[in-house]
């Protein structure tokens, strides 16, 4: 069974809308999680590292301002895209390491269409 | 940059083996090869990973070679359900931080299983 659960799967709302995304861990604790985009017929870019307890991490390019990262507790990252516009249009996915260097497993992404 | 290459896609007949190979020449010690693989619109899911035995569990086999400069993913009999993007990602297998678990994605190898 899924052991990373995302959740909206699929978002459609209207430009200027800010737009929250959830990761949840099951059944186990991350002090990480990882936030990636996707666009059509792209592989998986790394936008941001979740840290539990402190600021996210963020990678060069990715606006901190625009996409804010909240790792609230143990099991649960969120991400906010502010104002969305159609360029933000994406796939954006969630993940979390087991424990002490164990696989990473990977949410089901969300579908994020901006009109 | 990934530190991988894969080729772009591939075609197996369903109940046949499907071999999918990738060379990952600069890997260094501590670093692990790892198999992922998408489906369309959703996760990646993990399938399996190792240092330099070769690994086997009930999604694949993973053929490392002697020099551990390549690898290759086995799924022994295909379905069309394992029509997916395969991705082969080296990441460091020690625990040092939150930057040890990050993995690059490349373009990955598209596989398709013909009926």
């Amino acid at each position: 069974g899924a052991v990373v659960s995302q959740h909206p799967s699929r978002v459609i709302c209207k430009s200027g809308t800010s737009v929250k995304i959830e990761c949840r861990s099951l059944d186990f604790q991350a002090t990480t999680m990882f936030w990636y985009r996707q666009f059509p017929k792209q592989s998986l870019m790394l936008m941001a590292t979740s840290n539990e307890g402190s600021k996210a991490t963020y990678e060069q390019g990715v606006e901190k301002d625009k996409f804010l990262i909240n790792h609230a507790s143990l099991t649960l990252s969120t991400l906010t895209v502010t104002s969305a516009h159609p360029e933000d249009s994406s796939f954006y996915i969630c993940s979390a390491p087991f424990p002490m260097g164990g696989p990473q497993h990977f949410g089901d992404g969300t579908r994020l269409s901006i009109l | 940059d990934a530190k991988t290459t894969q080729p772009p896609s591939m075609d197996c007949a369903e109940g046949r083996a499907a071999n999918l190979p990738c060379n990952h020449s600069t890997i260094s010690g501590n670093e692990y090869v790892y198999w992922y693989r998408q489906i369309h619109s959703q996760g990646p899911q993990y399938i399996i990973h190792g240092l330099k035995n070769n690994e086997t569990n009930e999604m694949a086999s993973l053929i490392i070679t002697e020099d551990r400069k390549s690898s290759t993913l086995i799924l022994p009999h295909a379905t069309l359900r394992d029509t997916a993007v395969y991705y082969c990602i080296v990441r460091e297998g020690s625990y040092s931080g939150a930057g040890s678990y990050q993995l690059t994605f490349g373009k990955g190898t598209k596989l398709s299983v013909i009926p």
